[in-house]
């Protein structure tokens, strides 16, 4: 058990619908990072929160968001989702910036 | 653009005998590297890492090998056994860490008993 927790474990919409995804990263921990995986590729980075405030973003489209609340756990808002927008989503959290990654054991959506 | 490269989707061993992972990155900025394993309906996990200080890193049966002029890495795992079965990613970042990780598309590992 990696300390991160991602919630809901799967999800099933339809096109054009909007879905949050939740992460709680381990105690103590800052950063949080969204990565999504399609299916046979590798780990896309999305974005990255410390302590609140937005760190560093990788290939995000602009119908997706995210925030950091107080309390340090995280939101993912994918919105007008596409068939491609299926994948594993998931987020991962370290002390600061950088180090080895905790990662939760993810949320896989389906795009139907 | 793909800068962490797994050019091998998937590899097959024998229980016992070396297994040879290996990750090309093409940005000079990486300087720290790190492999993570997958198991099934689970997140990655972090088994080994090395800095570009370094060219050789080990822990217990797993060492990681650097080769800064080729942009390569490998990860030798001596003995495989068969709970070693898993998908393993390498993944790099930038100024020791300071930038997001980097993931290679994944190799995934069999260990035949």
């Amino acid at each position: 058990d990696s300390g991160v927790t991602q919630t809901p474990k799967h999800l099933i919409t339809a096109t054009g619908q909007r879905v949050t995804l939740r992460c709680s990263p381990r105690s103590g921990d800052l950063s949080v990072y969204w990565y999504q995986q399609s299916l046979d590729q590798g780990l896309q980075f999305l974005i990255q929160y410390y302590n609140g405030e937005e760190r560093a973003k990788g290939n995000i489209l602009e119908r997706f968001s995210a925030q950091q609340f107080p309390d340090l756990h995280s939101e993912l808002n994918l919105s007008s989702l596409e068939l491609g927008d299926s994948a594993l989503y998931f987020c991962a959290s370290s002390p600061g910036y950088g180090e080895k990654l905790f990662f939760g054991s993810g949320t896989q959506l389906s795009v139907l | 653009d793909q800068q962490v490269k797994q050019n091998s989707p998937s590899l097959s061993v024998q229980e016992g005998r070396i297994s040879i992972l290996n990750c090309d990155y093409t940005n000079s900025m990486f300087d720290y590297f790190l492999w993570y394993k997958k198991y099934p309906a689970e997140g990655p996990t972090f088994l080994i890492s090395i800095s570009s200080i370094k060219d050789k890193n080990e822990d217990g049966r797993f060492t990681v090998f650097l080769n800064k002029s080729a942009k390569h890495l490998s990860l030798h795992i001596v003995p495989s056994q068969p709970g070693d079965s898993a998908v393993y990613f390498c993944a790099a970042s930038a100024q020791t860490g300071r930038r997001a990780l980097t993931f290679g598309s994944g190799t995934r590992l069999q260990v035949q008993p």
